[in-house]
């Protein structure tokens, strides 16, 4: 399954399937990126980041892309399970130095049996 | 323990009283950070200290009051409350560079204004 974050809020997927999140994020001078994950009632829970000089990072799981050109960054959730259901949300700082996060809109994943 | 801890986790108050929100981290980060969620799931940073000092102020009405006594503390207060006031505000710290984590937040508080 696969969402355009802003203007597709919920995003529902079979179990195991892989799950792809996307974000359109503003300001080109934009240096780092984190994607979170906020699960109902808890604050938001770092998953992955990347900087500005990579357009791939994986970890487990999930692999996070960027595409510094059209100003856009995924989130892939590989076999994606019940327990990854929550609203994930791209975030954008001048630098991976920074006391600045600004979070995008979110998009809530749905994983049903 | 809970990394970045806040309190209380639920306020409701009426219109104008005045409230205030704690919040204590024992990760031994410099920087420590407010941000509120609105309705529609939107958060959106409103301070930034660092070290006890002020960096960020997001042009919050200067009835919200941020406090640090210490750069493991950094509380909130609010005055007059209204009813747009109401939200999840969460607490937030981090040491920079921040790459690799990214920012530990509390589990937020629920304020209601009514």
């Amino acid at each position: 399954g696969e969402s355009v974050g802003l203007h597709l809020p919920t995003l529902s997927v079979q179990e195991g399937d892989n799950s792809i999140i996307n974000c359109a994020y503003s300001n080109s001078a934009s240096d780092y990126f984190i994607w979170y994950k906020q699960e109902s009632g808890k604050g938001p829970q770092f998953i992955i980041d990347i900087r500005s000089n990579m357009d791939k990072r994986q970890g487990q799981r999930v692999t996070v892309l960027l595409n510094k050109t059209v100003k856009h960054l995924s989130l892939q959730i590989a076999a994606t399970q019940p327990g990854d259901s929550a609203v994930y949300y791209c975030a954008e700082a001048r630098s991976y130095n920074t006391d600045k996060l600004i979070f995008g809109t979110g998009t809530r994943l749905q994983v049903f049996p | 323990d809970t990394a970045v801890s806040q309190t209380p986790k639920y306020l409701v108050t009426q219109m104008g009283n005045d409230k205030s929100i704690k919040c204590e981290q024992n990760l031994g980060h410099d920087t420590m950070y407010w941000y509120k969620q609105d309705s529609k799931k939107f958060l959106k940073i409103m301070f930034s200290y660092n070290n006890k000092e002020l960096i960020i102020n997001e042009t919050v009405p200067n009835r919200f009051s941020p406090k640090s006594p210490d750069k493991a503390h950094l509380n909130l207060h609010i005055n007059s409350l209204e009813l747009g006031d109401s939200a999840v505000y969460f607490c937030a710290s981090s040491q920079l560079p921040t790459e690799n984590y990214g920012y530990t937040f509390g589990s937020g508080t629920r304020l209601t204004v009514v």
